[in-house]
């Protein structure tokens, strides 16, 4: 079935170290996303890429870095810079083009620093 | 920027009907977008719109007024799963195909 699949789904840190959270995707689209989620709150907007080898800042992306050398993979560090990355974190992808098609999110990935 | 406003909480019976409203205020608009998301999961697509009007699928519509900034989804013949929250987010073409989420509607059905 095709879909986006991240990983780890719960993963534990330490302060001052970095981490990778994965997130690839088979739907054949352009367009990743990384969204934070906090208690109570929407989802903020970390990086998003609209096409292989470009990549954008979103609302809240210091602290975080990415990349996208594949079309079905999207990585995000969260890095030692980020204050408080306690949270849940959100990989989406979309068909791109025009803009008119919706997010689909993986299952995210709950990140809690130690 | 961006900012949307949505109501933090509802609470409705049973087989009633509710509206949830949301405003919007952004410079380059491209579409809105409802998801539902129930706690601890991921969110769930429920509507599109970027021309005015109204949008039904289902027991659940979503309007859209451009030059009000507003937008609502209406749930019909609410069911306790229906127990969840309901996110606004809106395109904006300063983000390309990003989409700019509200802080989302809790919504909760009692019997």
């Amino acid at each position: 079935d095709g879909g986006i699949t991240q990983s780890p789904k719960y993963l534990f840190r330490k302060e001052g170290q970095n981490v990778t959270l994965s997130c690839e995707q088979n739907l054949n689209h352009d367009a990743m996303y990384w969204y934070r989620q906090d208690p109570g709150q929407g989802l903020r907007l970390i990086y998003y890429s609209q096409i292989v080898n470009d990549f954008q800042k979103g609302d809240i992306a210091e602290g975080y870095s990415v990349s996208r050398e594949k079309k079905e993979s999207f990585p995000l560090t969260v890095t030692s810079a980020q204050k408080n990355p306690t949270a849940f974190y959100l990989c989406a992808s979309s068909i791109g083009g025009d803009g008119t098609g919706e997010l689909f999110f993986g299952e995210g990935s709950r990140l809690t620093v130690l | 920027g961006q900012n949307i406003d949505q109501p933090t909480e509802m609470t409705a019976t049973e087989g009633a009907i509710v509206q949830i409203n949301c405003t919007y205020q952004t410079s380059g608009f491209n579409g809105l977008f409802w998801y539902q998301q129930h706690a601890g999961e991921a969110p769930t697509f429920l509507s599109y719109n970027v021309l005015d009007g109204l949008e039904e699928k289902g027991r659940f519509s979503s309007f859209l007024s451009r030059s009000k900034g507003y937008s609502y989804l209406l749930l019909k013949e609410l069911q306790m799963k229906d127990s969840a929250s309901y996110l606004c987010a809106v395109r904006d073409i300063q983000a390309g195909t990003a989409l700019i989420f509200g802080k989302g509607t809790t919504l909760s059905v009692s019997s």
